[in-house]
C-alpha cells in the first residue's frame, strides 16, 4: 500500500528541547517537503528536497533542520532556536517540483 | 503582492447550490495548477489538476485563464460533505533555469448548510 507516513500523530515537548519529526514515503518520489500550518492559516514551506543528499530552505527555515540520506525519508528537527514551535507539521512528496504533492497525515507538535 | 491569492471566505451556501471560487497568481511562467481540499485538522488532499482546456470531474469543474492569470473551481449541486477549505496551488515557474516548487494559497473556506 503506497503512501506517505508521519509519526507520531501528536507530540509534546518541553521548551528548549530539540525534537525530530519522522516522514517516510514509499511512492518512489524524488521530491519531499515540510510545511508548517498554524490555526486558521495557510501552509508555509520550511524545507524541501529534490533529490537525496540535497535540500533547500523554504520561507521559514530558521530554527529547523533536515536531512535527506535516503530517498524514502526526510526527517525534520525542530530546534530550541525555533521561537514558536507549536504547530501542525505536514510532510509531502512529489515526483518532481512541478507535480502534484501528496501529504502525510501530519504531526501536531505542542511545546509546553 | 502574494504569489497566489484567494478570497478566504467563508462561503456559506445551502445544499444544492452552485458555488465558484477564483484564485489569481502572479507568475506568468507558472506551468502547473491544482485544487486541493483540506478538511478541518486534516492534511490537504488533491481534488483535481487544472488543465488549459478546462476539466471536469463529476460536480467539479476547473478552469484556467492564462491571459488574466487566474484559475477557478465550480462546484455544482453542493453537498454537506463538500464543506472544507479549498486550496489553490500553482507552481512558481522557473528560476535560473530550474523549476520552482508549488505555492499554496491560503484557502477558501466553504460551509454547505442543510
Amino acid at each position: 500500500d503506497g503512501g506517505i507516513t508521519q509519526s507520531p500523530k501528536y507530540l509534546f515537548r518541553k521548551e528548549g528541547q530539540n525534537v525530530t519529526l519522522s516522514c517516510e514515503q514509499n511512492l518512489n518520489h524524488d521530491a519531499m517537503y515540510w510545511y508548517r500550518q498554524d490555526p486558521g492559516q495557510g501552509l508555509r514551506l520550511i524545507y524541501y528536497s529534490q533529490i537525496v543528499n540535497d535540500f533547500q530552505k523554504g520561507d521559514i527555515a530558521e530554527g529547523y533542520s533536515v536531512s535527506r540520506e535516503k530517498k524514502e525519508s526526510f526527517p525534520l528537527t525542530v530546534t530550541s532556536a525555533q521561537k514558536n514551535p507549536t504547530a501542525f507539521y505536514l510532510c509531502a512528496s512529489s515526483i518532481g517540483l512541478i507535480n502534484e504533492q501528496f501529504f502525510g497525515p501530519g504531526t501536531r507538535l505542542t511545546v509546553l | 503582492r502574494k504569489e497566489v491569492e484567494q478570497d478566504p471566505g467563508p462561503f456559506n451556501v445551502p445544499e444544492g447550490a452552485t458555488v465558484a471560487f477564483n484564485c489569481t497568481y502572479s507568475n506568468s511562467a507558472s506551468q502547473s495548477f491544482f485544487w486541493y481540499r483540506q478538511d478541518c485538522r486534516k492534511e490537504p488532499k488533491l481534488l483535481m489538476s487544472v488543465y488549459s482546456s478546462g476539466n471536469e470531474d463529476g460536480r467539479f469543474t476547473a478552469q484556467l485563464n492564462r491571459a488574466s492569470q487566474y484559475i477557478s473551481l465550480l462546484i455544482r449541486d453542493s453537498k454537506l460533505s463538500d464543506s472544507a477549505t479549498y486550496l489553490c496551488v500553482v507552481n512558481e515557474g522557473f528560476s535560473s533555469g530550474s523549476a520552482r516548487q508549488l505555492t499554496f494559497g491560503s484557502g477558501t473556506q466553504l460551509t454547505v448548510l442543510p
